[in-house]
């Protein structure tokens, strides 16, 4: 059975530091990993999609990494900002669509 | 851009009430989904649709059914709410199987 981790739980760290937020899961067999943003009470937003044949993508000061074989993403926010704090969510696709998602990293950026 | 909307961002319900989430999407996408998030489970799917009239259960489906008799609409339904359905329940929808999923703004449903 597939299993997201995202750590650490929670971050906080001050304006313009560059910063990584890690997600591994257990089965290496996924079609595409996605990474979303969720503010307090709202719904997600989608930022980045890699395909599993894909190794980066890139946007904006947004970079995640895919190392499928050992069942880790990275996702590397250049020159933090205030308006970065939120709950950053991995998630894991199979071929039919349904994501496995992590628990989630809470970022706090302060001014 | 991709709209994804629920009808309601809060409900209050009794326990043993018939509950409709309502979710339309307006970008013609063949798949929609529902799941809903709880602090310490994270989001837990719980139905998905790959085309009109068609459903596949999700992780946890007890408790819930759903409708999808038009393409941009889909429903999720609580026969007989009760009090450990109170989430914030998320409906997305995507063009194709794995493609990038778009979210709604989330119903925060409260059972009594």
């Amino acid at each position: 059975k597939q299993e997201v981790t995202q750590i650490p739980a929670a971050l906080s760290v001050p304006e313009g530091e560059n910063l990584v937020l890690n997600c591994s899961f257990t089965d290496s067999a996924i079609y595409n990993l996605q990474w979303f943003r969720q503010d307090p009470g709202k719904g997600l937003t989608s930022l980045l999609l890699i395909q599993s044949s894909q190794r980066e993508q890139t946007s904006g000061r947004l970079n995640a990494s895919l190392d499928k074989s050992s069942g880790r993403s990275t996702l590397y926010i250049a020159a933090s900002q205030p308006g970065d704090s939120a709950t950053y969510l991995c998630a894991v696709a199979g071929n039919t669509g349904k994501l496995i998602f992590g628990q989630g990293t809470t970022l706090q950026v302060k001014p | 851009d991709v709209k994804v909307t629920q009808s309601s961002r809060y409900l209050v319900k009794r326990t043993g009430e018939k509950v409709f989430l309502e979710c339309v999407q307006d970008m013609d996408h063949e798949n929609m989904f529902w799941y809903r998030q709880d602090p310490g489970l994270g989001l837990r799917l719980i139905y998905f649709s790959y085309d009109v009239k068609m459903k596949e259960k999700g992780d946890i489906p007890e408790g819930y059914s759903v409708s999808r008799e038009k393409k941009e609409r889909f429903s999720l339904i609580l026969e007989s709410a009760s009090t450990n359905q109170t989430s914030m329940y998320l409906c997305a929808s995507s063009l194709g199987g794995s493609d990038t999923q778009y979210f709604g703004p989330g119903t925060r449903l409260t059972v009594l």
